[in-house]
């Protein structure tokens, strides 16, 4: 399998909340990142979140971390038709800062 | 900052031709990488430099492909003879080393097609 995993594709109607999981197999990953695609543009880092922590909030966002489980999840609160866009989940392998990214999962936001 | 630079935008190029993709990364960054993203293979890696010295070039699919950094504000991602499965969106990002840890600042990318 791949290094870091997660859904292709999430619809969901605006004002709902949206969730994006991902799993990742390094257990020493030590930074897990979630990075945003806009549509034409470039990856933006949105969030992130160290290994020793399982759980960080910002503003709409929620980041979960089960470390046990290596698992990922990004929680975007009333979801908007401008948060459609494709969100990469990262992690970096243990002993090497450079991250490895996921293939994205298209948020999808219907009204 | 005017951000990661990347030129051109689009670049549409017949198989055999040789096509130079160009990146200007944010100043003071002491990293850089390019990414090539595919529907069929997502976001890979191909190549970093650290310090203007290529760290990594695992990721580089053939020969055909090269990469170079003469100094801190340019690189250039070269393909010689070029190829349609090249076709894809070129990425090139850069990274200060400092701050949240090993942020990547993405350009806006170069889309090329083969035919």
């Amino acid at each position: 399998g791949e290094d870091v995993e997660q859904s292709l594709f999430l619809s969901v109607r605006e004002g709902d909340s949206s969730v994006i999981n991902c799993t990742y197999t390094d257990s020493s990953s030590t930074y897990l990142y979630w990075y945003k695609q806009e549509p034409g543009a470039g990856l933006q880092l949105l969030t992130y979140i160290f290994s020793n922590m399982d759980m960080k909030q910002d503003q709409r966002l929620t980041v979960l971390l089960n470390k046990k489980d290596k698992h990922l999840s990004l929680r975007i609160a009333d979801t908007q038709t401008g948060d459609s866009a494709i969100y990469f989940c990262a992690a970096n392998k243990g002993g090497s800062y450079i991250p490895t990214f996921g293939r994205g999962t298209s948020l999808i936001v219907h009204p | 900052d005017a951000g990661v630079i990347q030129s051109p935008r689009h670049e549409v190029t017949e198989m055999g031709q040789e096509v130079t993709l160009r990146c200007k990364p944010i100043s003071g960054h002491n990293s850089l990488f390019w990414y090539r993203q595919t529907m069929m293979r997502g976001l890979e890696l191909l190549i970093y430099f650290n310090n203007n010295v290529p760290i990594d070039d695992s990721g580089m699919p053939e020969d055909r492909f090269s990469a170079k950094m003469p100094n801190a504000s340019f690189s250039t991602l070269k393909i010689q003879p070029s190829e349609p499965r090249d076709s894809a969106v070129y990425f090139c990002a850069s990274s200060p080393g400092q701050g949240i840890p090993y942020e990547q600042y993405f350009g806006p990318g170069t889309r090329l097609t083969v035919t």
